[in-house]
């Protein structure tokens, strides 16, 4: 597609439930990011993957947080036995290749999923 | 840690008013430095950028200058409109492991009235 698409927009589930949230980058993106927007906080960094390259997991926030990339193309945030403090907006975000993002390459968010635990 | 301070919102402006939206930051290193943008019901998007110091990033009538001395780069507009109404976010760039992330400010909602 013509950008970064998730899936759902929004979901609403219950505490204890797991939950799969969908990022389909741009074409030819080898970089991806996930990113959580927590209300009234910054956009918190979660996890990065780089083509074949072992992912960058240094931001998940505890164990029940997991994501993987299949074909280095869509990639999938799954979090089991969700908490309400898991509610948030959840952000994903693909670059051409990740190393040019301070210079010359730009970054591109998809819109979200709202992740609502009830 | 590098970290990224912005001031809290929201701030709230009549059409054609002047805009300021404080940013600090703390980095190792020279990172560059960003404003994001998010209307409602879209995606981040980049506003502006400036990849080192004394650089001034402007773009849609919107500009700040990055300052080294001060560790600072606030988000300025001469006269806003409504269609400015949004979420800005400061982020500067964090090299580490071999690649770049982004490391955001907690947003500044702007509300601009007619």
């Amino acid at each position: 597609g013509a950008g970064v698409s998730q899936s759902p927009s929004n979901k609403v589930t219950e505490k204890g439930k797991d939950v799969e949230l969908r990022c389909d980058p741009i074409s030819g993106h080898t970089a991806l990011y996930w990113y959580r927007q927590s209300l009234g906080q910054g956009l918190e960094f979660l996890i990065y993957f780089q083509g074949n390259s072992a992912p960058d997991k240094s931001g998940l926030p505890s164990d029940r947080f997991s994501a993987e990339r299949t074909g280095g193309s869509v990639s999938t945030l799954t979090i089991q036995r969700t908490q309400q403090e898991d509610s948030a907006v959840y952000l994903c975000a693909s670059s051409l290749e990740g190393q040019g993002i301070a210079t010359n390459e730009k970054l591109f968010f998809g819109s979200g999923t709202q992740l609502s635990v009830l | 840690g590098d970290s990224v301070t912005q001031m809290e919102g929201p701030v709230t402006l009549s059409e054609e008013a002047f805009l300021t939206i404080n940013c600090t930051y703390t980095a190792t290193g020279y990172p560059s430095l960003f404003w994001y943008v998010q209307y409602p019901g879209e995606g981040l998007q980049l506003l502006l950028k400036a990849t080192k110091a004394d650089d001034k990033g402007s773009n849609k009538g919107f500009e700040a200058t990055y300052r080294k001395e001060t560790t600072s780069f606030h988000l300025e507009k001469g006269s806003v409109q409504v269609s400015d109404s949004a979420v800005y976010f400061c982020a500067l760039s964090h090299f580490s492991g071999g690649y770049n992330k982004l490391i955001f400010g907690a947003g500044t909602r702007l509300a601009v009235h007619p």
